[in-house]
């Protein structure tokens, strides 16, 4: 069984902060990792994709991926209320399964 | 206006009925995706499909079929076999299955049961 976990939460941080979410995975031959944002009741939208070792880097957001580990984050700089969602981590599996494996999400609350 | 649409936004099934939940890409999009959401839960894979006229179950394909008659329709239907069908379903596609391919959600479409 191919896993992927995220602490479901809540996250509370102030206006300004930065946010840390993590997410670790069980399949050593996942290849690609995906972080969506989504808010109550609506789909989830990409937020960053990430598929070699280290940092990634877009405006306030960054991926950070340590195979060895098999632990993906992701960083919001300088939090918004409007940053206030779930966070879903996904996981590319390799091998026959080849599909996107989610975690629960990490609920983040930004207060004003 | 590119995008993915589902419909109905809300639906609701008597027991015994089977229904079904329209997803429709305008994305020139080879693969498209079920998936099923629960309250506090991430999203379960339903079905896949990589091209026209073929299609693959994914972890929870119990109680559902689909069809991909058309490359921009993958319509998902629920049957009465699926005795816990209340849930938040999504729908997404991509350009082609794999590892760096990202996945585009539709809006999805809530079930609930009478």
């Amino acid at each position: 069984q191919k896993e992927v976990e995220q602490n479901s939460g809540p996250l509370s941080v102030p206006e300004g902060a930065i946010a840390s979410l993590n997410c670790t995975y069980s399949d050593r031959g996942s290849q690609s990792f995906f972080w969506y944002r989504q808010y109550s009741g609506k789909s989830p939208e990409l937020i960053m994709s990430i598929y070699s070792n280290g940092d990634k880097e877009d405006g306030r957001f960054t991926a950070q991926l340590n195979k060895a580990s098999q632990y993906v984050s992701l960083l919001i700089r300088d939090s918004q209320p409007s940053d206030s969602a779930t966070y879903l981590c996904a996981v590319f599996s390799s091998g026959s399964a080849r599909q996107l494996t989610f975690g629960s999400g990490t609920q983040l609350t930004v207060l004003p | 206006d590119g995008g993915i649409t589902q419909s109905p936004k809300y639906l609701f099934r008597k027991e015994g009925q089977n229904v079904t939940l329209s997803c429709e890409q305008n994305l020139n999009h080879d693969a498209m995706y079920w998936y099923r959401q629960d309250p506090g839960q991430g999203l379960r894979l339903i079905y896949y499909s990589q091209i026209v006229n073929d299609f693959q179950k994914g972890d929870i394909a119990e109680g559902y079929s689909v069809s991909r008659e058309k490359k921009e329709s993958f319509p998902l239907t629920v049957t009465s076999a699926q005795k816990n069908p209340t849930a938040f379903y999504l729908c997404a596609s991509s350009i082609a299955l794999g590892p760096q391919e990202t996945q585009y959600f539709g809006p999805g479409t809530r079930l609930l049961v009478l």
